[in-house]
């Protein structure tokens, strides 16, 4: 069954980087894209962008530009989402999902929350 | 950008009665490329319904969508105790893809 599996919870300091991972099982990674996903505490969802899993092309949303990097290590079926130059804002759950049917987000990751916090 | 407005912002009813939630969005969506999420305190969010009217695996028949153009609908027949959570509507036909900012479907 198709499973995607994130990275425990983070607490960093403003300034530093985190690096989140989402390792999937259950499909053939190379042939499904992967998306971001970032929700706040007690707020909606917002699509970070996602990532060719087959050529390694990452596309940003609007605001998820310059310090979000998107990369993977296809011998491990594992995407990963890493933040620079961390905020106090960037406090919320990361999550990951597969592409499916015409890109939807068929399958999601547990969530990895993640806390800048001096 | 599509903005999504769902409405209501907290949708108050009883098991067993019908819940109706609804989707605008500020331009015209690709009906093929629209979905609905649940998702419940704690949890990742949940695909329910694809491409406007298409359930997802494992997803009961008392949940169906519906609409066209800027206006989309998901209906519950019967509410269930397990229904009670945030829905989320999303456009994934341009980019950037946008959500709703949900509807909290709660016990009265």
């Amino acid at each position: 069954q198709v499973q995607l599996v994130q990275s425990g919870s983070e607490l960093k300091k403003p300034g530093a980087s985190v690096k989140v991972s989402c390792k999937a099982s259950g499909y053939t990674f190379t042939r499904f894209s992967i998306n971001w996903v970032r929700q706040v505490p007690g707020q909606g969802l917002e699509w970070m962008g996602w990532i060719n899993t087959n050529t390694g092309n990452p596309t940003f949303a609007p605001g998820f530009t310059g310090r979000f990097v998107f990369s993977l290590d296809t011998s491990v079926n594992t995407a990963y989402l890493q933040i620079n130059s961390l905020k106090a804002e960037d406090t919320a759950n990361y999550y990951c999902a597969k592409g499916g049917v015409r890109g939807v987000m068929g399958y999601w990751g547990q969530g990895t929350l993640v806390t800048v916090s001096s | 950008e599509v903005v999504l407005t769902q409405s209501p912002g907290t949708l108050s009813l009883s098991p067993g009665e019908r819940a109706t939630l609804s989707c605008r969005a500020s331009q015209s969506v690709d009906s093929d490329y629209f979905a609905w999420y649940q998702q419940k305190p704690g949890q990742a969010p949940r695909l329910l319904i694809y491409g406007t009217s298409s359930r997802a695996t494992g997803v009961p028949d008392r949940f169906s969508g519906s609409g066209s153009g800027t206006d989309f609908t998901l209906t519950i027949s019967r509410l269930e105790a397990e229904d009670f959570a945030v829905y989320y509507c999303q456009q994934y036909g341009s980019s950037p893809e946008t959500f709703g900012q949900g509807t909290k479907l709660e016990i009265k």
